[in-house]
């Protein structure tokens, strides 16, 4: 079966703009999870939707946002971007909110300049 | 702060030789889950264990989880080039912060031919 599919795989943004990840859960999956991965930080959580509602939030600024759709797909936003923000941005699916194994897209590297 | 403290960071070791990777914390975990990540990809997520005491094995793979299920190890028999890669503890929790899981920063492991 299809894995986690995430759009695109890179990115490159100029400070200020703004950007949209998209990310496609596993067929029949209704839990999606967004972390950013920096060298420095490591994984830190970002959000985490099922069924269309957000579930849990982390220490992030409300610049970053994100939505899931009737069909699990789900979308992140980051608004106003910093050089901060590149980072590789990961999204995970699972079967059911707090389930006991995530699995991984490839990640979408977003780079700021 | 890092919820999860991962030992060694960095672990550069000869083919067949054995190693063992650390997880502590000081926080109680309903489920704690390992995942290897190779450059350019998202986690792949190798085990998960529930219960304090567990041992889980995959192969030349043992997994342990703490009795307290605040701490759980992974020891590698024999390793092999093809183990090369950044191993992640994560933990997950029940309650308010059901489905977000906490990352240690990682462990690289590099096995030499």
């Amino acid at each position: 079966k299809a894995g986690v599919t995430q759009t695109p795989r890179y990115l490159i943004k100029t400070r200020g703009q703004q950007v949209t990840l998209s990310c496609s859960p596993i067929s029949g999956h209704r839990s999606v999870s967004w972390y950013q991965q920096t060298p420095g930080q490591g994984l830190q959580f970002l959000f985490e939707y099922f069924s269309e509602t957000q579930r849990n939030k982390g220490n992030f600024p409300g610049r970053f946002s994100g939505r899931q759709f009737s069909n699990s797909r789900s979308e992140m936003n980051v608004s106003t971007l910093e050089l901060g923000d590149s980072a590789l941005y990961l999204c995970a699916s699972s079967l059911e909110a707090g389930g006991y194994g995530y699995t991984f897209g490839s990640g979408t590297r977003l780079t700021v300049v | 702060t890092q919820l999860l403290e991962q030992s060694p960071q960095f672990l550069s070791i000869q083919e067949g030789e054995n190693l063992t990777v650390y997880c502590n914390s000081s926080s109680v975990f309903s489920s704690l889950q390992w995942y290897r990540q190779e450059p350019g990809e998202g986690p792949v997520l190798l085990v998960t264990v529930v219960t304090g005491g567990e041992v889980k094995k995959l192969k030349r793979l043992t997994f342990q989880f703490g009795d307290a299920r605040k701490d759980s190890s992974l020891h590698i028999t024999a390793a092999q080039p093809g183990d090369t890669g950044l191993y992640l503890c994560a933990g997950g929790s029940r309650g308010s912060t059901l489905g977000r899981l906490y990352f240690g920063r990682g462990t690289q492991l590099t096995v030499w031919p």
